[in-house]
C-alpha cells in the first residue's frame, strides 16, 4: 500500500500568513494527488487535484505544487473561512490512502 | 447540480446491521464510480472501496472485507453500504463520494452510525 505523510500535524498561522502543507508518498503516484479541506461536521471539500489544478470555486489564494514524491498545498494569504483539516489523497492505485491530516488554526 | 444525498443517522445495538443509501442526482449515475469513506470520531478519513456503477462490481479495502457490502440501486442512482454484525469500533460518518477525472471530487453529507448497547 502508498503511504501518504502528512505534515505537519498542526500548525497555528496569523491572517495574511502563507501557509504550507505537505504531503510525501512512500512511492510514485505521478500527479495522482489531491487536496481537500474538511470543516467540523462537514464533507470534505475539494481544493486542489492532479497535485496542481484547482477546483471549480476554489479561491486563488489556494495552489498545489510537486517535487518527485513530495506534494505541497500553500496558502498564499490565510484567510479566517481557510480554518479547518486538511487532508491530501492518492488516487494512483488502491487502496486509495489519505495523509493523516493537518489541523489548521488561527494564531 | 451536482448532489451526494445520504440517508439520515443511525444507532444501533452491536450485532445489528444497517444500510445506509447515498441518492445521486445532476449526473449520469453509471458513468462514474462510487467510492465509501469512513471517519471514526475525532480521526481522520479512511477509504473503504468502491463500486463500479456500470457493472456493480464492488471492491474493498482490507480492512472491510466480510462485514461490509456495496450495493447500487441503478435505476434509483443510489449507491448502499450495508454493515453487518455490527461492533463499537464501527461507529463513525461515513461518507459516499463520486469518483470523477482524476480524483475523488463530490461528497455525501455523511451519515453518522452510533453503535452501543
Amino acid at each position: 500500500d502508498i503511504q501518504m505523510t502528512q505534515s505537519p500535524a498542526s500548525l497555528s498561522a496569523s491572517l495574511e500568513e502563507i501557509v504550507t502543507i505537505t504531503c510525501q508518498a512512500s512511492q510514485d503516484i505521478g500527479n495522482w494527488l489531491a487536496w481537500y479541506q474538511q470543516k467540523p461536521g462537514k464533507s470534505p471539500q475539494l481544493l486542489i487535484y492532479g497535485a496542481t489544478s484547482l477546483a471549480d470555486g476554489v479561491p486563488s489564494r489556494f495552489s498545489g505544487s510537486r517535487s518527485g514524491t513530495q506534494y505541497s498545498l500553500k496558502i498564499s494569504r490565510l484567510q479566517v473561512e481557510d480554518i479547518g483539516i486538511y487532508y491530501c489523497l492518492q488516487a494512483y492505485s488502491a487502496p486509495y490512502t489519505f495523509g493523516a491530516g493537518t489541523k489548521l488554526e488561527l494564531k | 447540480q451536482i448532489q451526494l444525498v445520504q440517508s439520515g443517522p443511525e444507532l444501533k445495538k452491536p450485532g445489528e446491521s444497517v444500510k445506509i443509501s447515498c441518492k445521486a442526482s445532476g449526473y449520469t449515475f453509471t458513468d462514474y464510480a462510487m467510492h465509501w469513506v469512513k471517519q471514526a470520531p475525532g480521526k481522520g478519513l479512511k477509504w473503504m472501496g468502491w463500486i463500479n456503477t456500470y457493472t456493480g462490481k464492488p471492491t474493498y479495502a482490507d480492512d472491510f472485507k466480510g462485514r461490509f457490502v456495496f450495493s447500487l440501486e441503478a435505476s434509483a442512482s443510489t449507491a448502499n453500504l450495508q454493515i453487518s454484525n455490527l461492533k463499537n469500533e464501527d461507529t463513525a460518518t461515513y461518507f459516499c463520494a463520486r469518483e470523477g477525472i482524476p480524483t475523488l471530487d463530490y461528497w455525501g453529507q455523511g451519515v453518522m452510525v452510533t453503535v452501543s448497547s
